[in-house]
């Protein structure tokens, strides 16, 4: 299993663009990085998955380097809601079975 | 609305009770997922269903059990309950091929009293 190290708490504005990185240096090659948001009391919300280079989606952007030892997921003009925390997995996604662990995520804090 | 969806809301009973939580996956998915989380323990996998058999084990103890059915909706028991199993139970379902594609009901709250 790829480990994942993510912050584990960030601050922004609203408006402004926010960056969580995470690292996975043992990423193997059939591999793919998925991101989830959560809210208090809600199950994770799937967010946005890549192998490599830029995926983009309505809700965000994945930037994955040549090689792939990291991630980057972007949140363009965060606001208030945005506020939850966000967990980064690692794994090979039609293994059937589900083999990884939702770490502690980063919790992100968006203020007015 | 994720298309999952979990009964009952909010379950309270008493330590030593037994209690079965049900979760009916999105539509065309066949794999379903349970998940324990409490305040202290984070976000916990416990048991991975793929089409009516058992696919994947997490850290799930032996008091509780699941099973998924020929209509693909899913039930987790807890058996001899304590008071820390109180936590949110969720249960997620991912299309064919696709593991780490999840889709998270609204989950089940627990309180062992």
């Amino acid at each position: 299993l790829a480990k994942t190290t993510q912050p584990i708490s960030m601050d922004s504005y609203e408006g402004q663009e926010v960056n969580i990185t995470c690292s996975h240096n043992n990423i193997a090659t059939n591999d793919y990085i998925t991101w989830y948001q959560q809210f208090p009391s809600q199950g994770p919300r799937f967010i946005i998955q890549g192998y490599k280079t830029k995926v983009t989606n309505e809700v965000a952007s994945l930037f994955i380097p040549a090689d792939r030892k990291s991630s980057t997921l972007s949140l363009p003009r965060v606001s208030l809601s945005d506020t939850a925390v966000y967990y980064c997995l690692v794994g090979a996604i039609n293994t059937g079975g589900f083999k990884t662990i939702f770490g502690a995520g980063t919790r992100l804090f968006v203020k007015a | 609305d994720s298309g999952v969806t979990q009964t009952p809301k909010h379950l309270i009973t008493a330590t030593g009770q037994r209690v079965t939580l049900r979760c009916s996956p999105r539509s065309g998915d066949l794999s379903v997922y349970w998940y324990q989380q409490s305040l202290d323990q984070g976000l916990q996998f416990l048991i991975q269903y793929y089409n009516g058999e058992e696919r994947a084990k997490g850290n799930i103890l032996e008091r509780f059990s699941a099973q998924q059915f020929p209509d693909l909706h899913s039930e987790l028991n807890l058996s001899s309950l304590e008071l820390g199993d109180s936590a949110l139970y969720f249960c997620a379902s991912s299309p064919s091929g696709q593991v780490y594609e999840q889709y998270f009901g609204p989950g089940t709250r627990l309180t062992v009293t």
